[in-house]
């Protein structure tokens, strides 16, 4: 069974940079072609994607973020992790991790979801 | 404001059959699969539907989708109280740069 689990400071200063890793277990990052996503929710509200990662490293971001969004990919060590800069309090979110089944597929697994929030 | 829009909220009793709308254009619904996921209160969403009508093992066949043109519905059968969720649709749209976009959720309340 896939599991994934998020991981990272559950506080960030407004303009700094919020970094979150997703650990995935029950299976390699590498094997299936899947693809690796984040998502995020603020309270109350919806959800919205964030970006996606291919283990070969290639990635596509929400053009929304695009310009402060990186993710990337440690293949020996199972994760994925994300890195949102100049943060500020619209960024505060219940950030999930999820696979993707295939590209522009459905989300079959996801994290339990880790609350980031921007404050000072 | 979501592109893929539903009512935000939707009730039923024990029993019932509900439906939930998830509306849409030919960028996204119209010419792409239509998802549908569960958020139980204070737990990760799940799939529930995918490829406009498919069950993942382990999803009852209360639960079933359909996709007409630009619209999607989910319908819930024979209602119970553990399916008092948000319910979310989600589609791919062609127009941006081929990302998912979510509905805005459905909050389902099990009367």
């Amino acid at each position: 069974q896939v599991q994934l689990q998020e991981s990272g400071p559950g506080l960030v200063k407004p303009s700094q940079t919020l970094s979150l890793t997703c650990t995935v277990s029950g299976g390699s990052i590498s094997n299936g072609g899947y693809y690796w996503s984040w998502i995020r929710q603020p309270a109350g509200k919806g959800l919205e994607w964030i970006g996606r990662i291919y283990t070969s490293g290639s990635t596509h971001y929400s053009p929304s973020l695009k310009s402060r969004v990186t993710i990337s990919v440690v293949t020996s060590k199972n994760q994925f992790s994300l890195k949102l800069t100049s943060v500020t309090a619209a960024d505060t979110a219940v950030y999930y991790c999820a696979r993707e089944f295939q590209l522009l597929s459905h989300f079959d697994y996801w994290g339990q979801g880790t609350l980031v929030t921007v404050s000072s | 404001q979501s592109v893929l829009t539903q009512p935000p909220s939707a009730s039923g009793t024990p029993g019932q059959r509900v439906t939930i709308s998830c509306s849409g254009s030919n960028s996204n619904i119209g010419n792409n699969y239509v998802y549908w996921y569960q958020q139980l209160p204070g737990t990760a969403p799940k799939l529930l539907i995918y490829r406009n009508y498919q069950r993942p093992s382990g999803v009852p066949d209360r639960f079933s989708g359909s996709k007409s043109g630009t619209s999607a519905s989910l319908a819930i059968s024979g209602l119970r109280s553990e399916d008092e969720a948000d319910y979310y649709c989600a589609a791919w749209d062609n127009s941006l740069s081929g990302h998912v976009i979510f509905g805005g959720g459905t909050k389902l309340t099990v009367l």
